[in-house]
């Protein structure tokens, strides 16, 4: 069975920093592009941040360029997401997700997703 | 405010059909695929439609999607009370190089 677990969240201050991490089984993971995607209480689907089946590509969203990070190990078939300068506005449930294919741009949707990880930011 | 539009709510009846529509632009809808996601009561998005109109192995047929021009609409025959849920539409921007979503339309069962 495919799955996707993400682990990592927490509650931080803002201005800190935490790494989310998301464990995939089931398939090969290094023939697939990863996203990341978070739902902030309440709130729609916002995709985060981007990477190829090899890491040599990557793209974020501008709401959070240049304050994180995403990066993957495919020798243990592991995503993750490295968050600094935390934002209340960073609160969110985090997902993992699957893109269908080799990339995560045009064309390429994400088919399966973990079951998240939440992100408070609060003092 | 997102990028593509989608009402905010839809109701239905058992039985009945509903659709639910996307509305976007030439940069996103107009020139990518388009994908839709059931997302239940406190669980993760489920894949739903991909490519416009393909449903992945498991879903009931009594889902479709379909695309045409800038907007794109998800139909669901003969309604069922576990059909309630959030619906969100997705698809690439061309000219932001991001994935964007829809609002998200909650589907009510009455």
């Amino acid at each position: 069975e495919v799955q996707l677990l993400e682990s990592g969240g927490g509650l931080v201050q803002p201005g800190g920093s935490l790494r989310l991490s998301c464990a995939a089984s089931g398939f090969t993971f290094s023939n697939y592009a990863l996203s990341w995607v978070r739902q902030a209480p309440g709130k729609g689907l916002e995709w985060v941040s981007g990477i190829s089946y090899s890491g040599g590509s990557i793209h974020f969203a501008d709401s959070v360029k240049g304050r994180f990070t995403i990066s993957r190990d495919n020798s243990k078939n592991k995503l993750y997401l490295q968050m600094i300068s935390l934002r209340a506005e960073d609160t969110a449930v985090y997902y993992c997700a699957r893109n269908l294919a080799y990339s995560y741009g045009s064309n390429y949707g994400m088919d399966v997703w973990g079951q998240g990880t939440t992100v408070t930011v609060s003092s | 405010q997102s990028v593509l539009t989608q009402p905010p709510s839809a109701s239905g009846t058992p039985g009945q059909r509903v659709t639910i529509s996307c509305s976007g632009s030439s940069s996103n809808i107009g020139s990518d695929y388009v994908y839709w996601y059931q997302q239940l009561p406190g669980t993760a998005p489920k894949l739903l439609i991909y490519t416009n109109n393909q449903r992945p192995s498991g879903v009931p047929d009594r889902f479709s999607g379909s695309k045409s021009g800038t907007s794109a609409s998800l139909a669901i025959s003969g309604l069922r009370s576990e059909d309630e849920a959030d619906y969100y539409c997705a698809t690439w921007d061309d000219s932001l190089g991001v994935w964007v979503f829809g609002g998200g339309t909650k589907l009510t069962v009455l």
